[in-house]
């Protein structure tokens, strides 16, 4: 069984940077599958980040993507987002996720961690 | 990017009912890749229906799935207490997206 779980502040200044890491167990990220950044605003919907494959092939959100970074860590089997510049329009639930491709539904999930954007 | 417009935003149902959610895309999903997900207050979204009628694991048959093209059908046989929760689709046949989610509530 799949098991992810999110860490990392939360808190982050505006115009900072927001850095999570997803640690991935019961499976390993070098064996395949695509691990994603899904976010939501308190109350609101869901938001996809990006993707990213074990090679470190990644797919972003075309309305974030200038400002977004992930990256994988096979040797710590985890997985991480960077999102900079960010303002309180950023503050959500940030869930980890894989999916067995890029066209796959994302069938585990972390339990989420809040981050708050506020000085 | 694809829009998912989901209806109605909330149903008032009784435990026995039968819920019938709609999601509607803005262009066509390819291959049918729309997924269903559940979401209960404070939890993660559970995978429900991927390829717009095929249920996730451990599933139960209550929970069907139908539709193509741009118009999907989320359809519960008989609400039980623990089916009130959030409801959103997603397509994932290209850069991924949500709908905005349905409520289904207690009557």
């Amino acid at each position: 069984q799949v098991q992810l779980q999110e860490s990392g502040p939360g808190l982050v200044k505006p115009s900072e940077t927001l850095s999570l890491t997803c640690a991935v167990s019961g499976y390993s990220i070098s064996s395949g599958y695509y691990w994603g950044w899904i976010r939501q605003p308190p109350g609101k919907g869901l938001e996809w980040i990006g993707s990213i494959y074990h090679s470190g092939s990644t797919y972003y959100n075309p309305s974030l993507k200038s400002r977004v970074t992930i990256s994988v860590d096979t040797s710590k089997n985890q997985f991480s987002l960077k999102l900079s510049s960010v303002t309180a329009a950023d503050t959500a639930v940030y869930y980890c996720a894989s999916s067995s491709s890029m066209v796959a539904p994302f069938d585990y999930w972390g339990q989420g961690t809040l981050v708050t954007v506020s000085s | 990017e694809i829009v998912l417009t989901q209806s109605p935003g909330t149903l008032s149902l009784s435990p026995g009912e039968r819920a019938t959610l709609s999601c509607r895309a803005s262009q066509s999903v390819s291959s049918s890749y729309l997924a269903w997900y559940q979401q209960k207050p404070g939890q993660a979204p559970r995978l429900l229906i991927y390829g717009a009628s095929s249920r996730a694991t451990g599933i139960p048959d209550r929970f069907s799935g139908s539709g193509s093209g741009t118009d999907f059908t989320l359809t519960i046989s008989r609400l039980e207490p623990e089916d009130f929760a959030v409801y959103y689709c997603q397509q994932y046949g290209s850069s991924p997206t949500f709908g905005q989610g349905t409520k289904v509530e207690i009557k």
